[in-house]
Formats: structure tokens, sequence, C-alpha cells
């Protein structure tokens, strides 16, 4: 099945700098990569997401890369804020089957 | 984005009792209804996978026969543990997806509000 690797799993970063966050999946048929972003006791949110058909997808202060040769995939925010201070999750999808990575606590120092 | 409600948000029961959870679509019709389970500071654990009108489909090592899912209709999937015990105590989170309505992506999962289960 399915494994997905994801770090690091704490992350503190300024406020104002960027922050990554990769993952490694090991299945080559898997074809969509969700991120979800999850604060404390509430539902993941998908932030942002990537197909394997497409190499970078970009959204304001957040973007998404994917290396299919390599199989991994990473999320990048800049210009962090306190807010973006929550639990991040990547995901790799093949039709029904979702697999979730380990989860990243990020922290946005003020 | 598309919404997805789940109830109760919070619940507490005895030991040896069964506990129904309920998952709802509620601007678009899902196809596809999962059901997690999640750890204290621990990633999302698939527990199973539910088509509208078939059997759902479990995952290696969740007992079907203690965690009974329907999915009865395009809106509506439920979770009950049955004969719960303090070892069932976590938080379960519902995720639908869908083609009609607001979830206008195939492939994203929505997810619902999750269920806090205290089992005495």
């Amino acid at each position: 099945g399915e494994n997905v690797e994801q770090h690091p799993s704490t992350l503190s970063v300024q406020e104002g700098d960027s922050a990554v966050i990769k993952c490694t999946y090991s299945d080559s048929a898997s074809n969509y990569f969700p991120w979800y972003k999850q604060e404390l006791g509430k539902r993941p949110q998908l932030i942002i997401d990537i197909r394997s058909n497409v190499g970078e997808k970009k959204d304001q202060r957040i973007a998404v890369t994917l290396n299919k040769t390599a199989k991994h995939f990473s999320l990048h925010i800049t210009e962090t804020q306190p807010e973006d201070s929550a639990v991040y999750f990547c995901a790799a999808q093949r039709y029904q089957k979702v697999t979730f990575g380990t989860g990243t606590k990020l922290q946005v120092i003020p | 984005g598309a919404v997805v409600s789940q109830h109760p948000s919070r619940v507490i029961c005895k030991s040896g009792t069964s506990v129904k959870i309920e998952c709802r679509s509620l601007d678009f019709q899902a196809t596809t209804m999962f059901w997690y389970r999640q750890f204290p500071k621990q990633s999302l654990m698939l527990m199973a996978t539910s088509n509208e009108g078939s059997k759902a489909t479990y995952e290696q090592g969740v007992e079907k026969d203690k965690f009974l899912i329907n999915h009865a209709s395009l809106t509506l999937s439920t979770l009950t543990v049955t004969s719960a015990h303090p070892e069932d105590s976590s938080f379960y989170i519902c995720s639908a997806r869908g083609t009609s309505g607001r979830a206008t992506s195939t492939d994203t999962q929505y997810f619902g509000p999750g269920t806090r289960l205290t089992v005495l």
C-alpha cells in the first residue's frame, strides 16, 4: 500500500520568514496530492492541492511543488503570519484511497 | 467550499453502550464518505470508506462488527460504535467527496468538524 512520510514533525519560524514542509510517497500511481491545515480541536481544511500532471501550483502565499520522478512534494508558505500556526498534513491519493502524512506542527513566532 | 456537518460534536458514554455519529453533506451529494480516527497529536487514520447504497470497505485492523457504518443516502452516513470501551475514546472525523453542488472537485475530501468520544 501507499506510504507517505512527512518532515519535519515540528517547525518554528519567525513571522515573515518562509516555511517548507516536505512529503514523499511510495505509490507511483497516486495522482492527487492535497494539503490540509488543522487547528487545535478543529477539522482539517484543504489549503491547496496539486494533481500529478502539474509540477507547481501557487495560491497567494502558499505554493506546492511536485516531483513525480522522485515521488516527493512540498508545501511552501511565504511571509508567514501567526495565524499560519497549525498542524499541516500532506496526503497522497489514488482513486478512493487517501493516505495522510504524519503531520507537521508549524509555529510562527511573532 | 462544500460543507460537511457532524453530530454530536462531543459525547460521553458508559462502557458497554453504543454511540451513533452522523455525518451529513449539506450542500452537495456525497458519493463517497470516509471515517477517520485521530489520536492526540497524531495523524488521521482511515477506518473505512463507504459508497452510497453499498457496504463499507474497512481498513485492515478495523473491526467491522464494532464500527458499523451505514451510508443510506447521498447526504448521510452514520458510524455506530457498538459496545464502546475506554480504548474507543478518540476523535472521530468524517469526510465526504462528491461531484454535485458545491463539491465540484471529484478528488477533494471535505471534512466534518469531528466528534470527541469519551467512554467512561
